[in-house]
């Protein structure tokens, strides 16, 4: 079964504080995976697509990179606006039509001025 | 409006009744989902559209559920018989063509809450 895990469940750091979050996945066939950030309230907003094991994408604070088993979203010097819960998500080679997505539960971060 | 629109932003009504969500995508894109999410969870894929017809149905839990897209653009998802586990945000999401990113472009959502 296509599965995606996220750790940690929460991350609590100081502003400047630089860590990562993981996503491991199981998937019969990865088409893409892809990052989301989803603030309270609201629906989650695209950040990166990655395709191929060692493929790397950086937006300002922000960077994810991907093996054949997990991705990282490595977050350097954050700040208080970064506070969010970022999701994972894969696309799997189902060898059909659909271009569903398989979210991770997230990961819950807050960043401390 | 630039982005997907979902009405209501919230519902809440009792055992049993039927409701349905609306989703009014961004112009000229074809492809058009729906997802269920449950607090503390990640999106739940419900149903996928590309142009009038349901492409992808297999994330929809029974037959109580039920979604349309008539002339290719606003969409509705219809829930007869609600069940208080049917209480949850439902996401509406859409993407241009090709589409093989998936880069989706999300609503707010449709809180609904079944007492």
């Amino acid at each position: 079964e296509d599965q995606v895990t996220q750790s940690p469940e929460a991350l609590r750091l100081q502003e400047g504080e630089s860590s990562s979050l993981n996503c491991s996945y199981t998937v019969s066939g990865l088409r893409g995976l892809f990052w989301y950030r989803q603030d309270p309230g609201k629906g989650p907003e695209f950040l990166f697509t990655l395709y191929s094991a060692g493929e790397e994408k950086e937006k300002e604070r922000l960077k994810a990179t991907l093996t054949k088993k997990e991705s990282f979203l490595h977050i350097t010097a954050p700040k208080p606006e970064d506070s969010a819960t970022y999701l994972c998500a894969v696309q799997a080679s189902y060898g059909g039509a659909t271009n569903k997505l398989i979210f991770g539960t997230g990961t819950l971060l807050a960043v401390q001025p | 409006g630039a982005g997907v629109s979902q009405t209501p932003s919230n519902k809440v009504t009792e055992k049993g009744k039927y409701v349905e969500l609306r989703c009014d995508p961004i112009s000229g894109h074809t492809a058009l989902y729906w997802y269920r999410q449950s607090l503390g969870q990640g999106p739940e894929f419900l149903i996928y559209f590309q142009g009038t017809g349901a492409a992808d149905d297999s994330g929809l839990p029974n037959d109580r559920f039920f979604a349309v897209r008539p002339e290719g653009s606003v969409s509705t998802l219809k829930i007869q018989r609600t069940e208080r586990g049917d209480s949850a945000v439902y996401l509406c999401a859409s993407s241009a063509q090709p589409q093989n990113t998936g880069e989706l472009f999300f609503g707010e959502g449709s809180r609904l809450t079944v007492l």
